[in-house]
């Protein structure tokens, strides 16, 4: 059971807009602890995508960005690519349990 | 281009210590400035954070695995290394090493492509 939640799946048609939330708690994003983003497409290693709640890392392209609010974080993909297709963690720190957290993944479905 | 590889036994019986190594290339696991871990996947499940350590030899730890874990590295020979001890069933999962900047605005950055485990007799 994961101190971040996450929704199991979202889906769009090609070139629309979804979004990802990931839900905290004061021991975590809501104390100001940073909201991390990775891409894992099928059977390879997750890939850091936005790091610092809002900073795309090298080679993201600018469809993905990210954001936090209070105990909160979300990842927007505008325009939605078929290549968009995997899942995606959230990560953050917890304080309580002195350590990295992850969410539980959401898996994104092109239609 | 930093380059990260795991490697292991693909099983280990439970009971016993699984012992992992990650190599790293074009890098050097004693620059100032990273930290290395290891995380984990069990099988169509999500991350779990492991433990982490820097140059300095500084651990952490996550609480619920700490009593079983050992990470170290080996800046000889650019490597850091994982023990776990009394494993289970539950131990089995895809296990990855990566790198993370120091800051608390930095991810894992770099990932290896993660070394499979399976506990089983």
């Amino acid at each position: 059971q994961s101190v971040l939640t996450q929704p199991p799946s979202v889906s769009g048609a090609p070139g629309q807009r979804v979004t990802i939330s990931c839900t905290g708690s004061s021991s975590n994003i809501g104390a100001d602890y940073d909201v991390h983003w990775y891409q894992q497409l099928p059977g390879t290693a997750p890939k850091l995508l936005i790091y610092g709640n809002t900073n795309r890392a090298s080679g993201v392209p600018d469809r993905f960005s990210g954001s936090k609010s209070g105990t909160s974080a979300s990842l927007a993909i505008t325009g939605l690519q078929p290549e968009d297709e995997a899942d995606y963690y959230c990560q953050s720190y917890d304080r309580s349990l002195s350590g990295y957290v992850f969410g539980p993944g959401t898996k994104v479905t092109v239609l | 281009q930093l380059h990260l590889r795991e490697s292991g036994p693909e099983v280990v019986k439970p009971s016993e210590t699984l012992s992992l190594t990650c190599s790293v290339s074009g890098g050097y696991i004693s620059s100032p400035g990273y930290y290395w871990g290891w995380i984990r996947q069990p099988p169509g499940r999500g991350l779990e954070w492991i433990a982490s350590v820097d140059r300095t030899g500084s651990t952490y730890y996550n609480p619920s695995l700490e009593s079983r874990v050992t990470i170290s590295l080996d800046k000889s020979n650019n490597y850091l290394s994982l023990r776990m001890s009394s494993v289970t069933a539950t131990d089995t999962a895809v296990y990855y090493c990566a790198r993370r900047p120091h800051g608390s605005s930095s991810g894992f950055d770099y990932w290896g492509r993660g070394t499979p485990v399976n506990v089983s007799s």
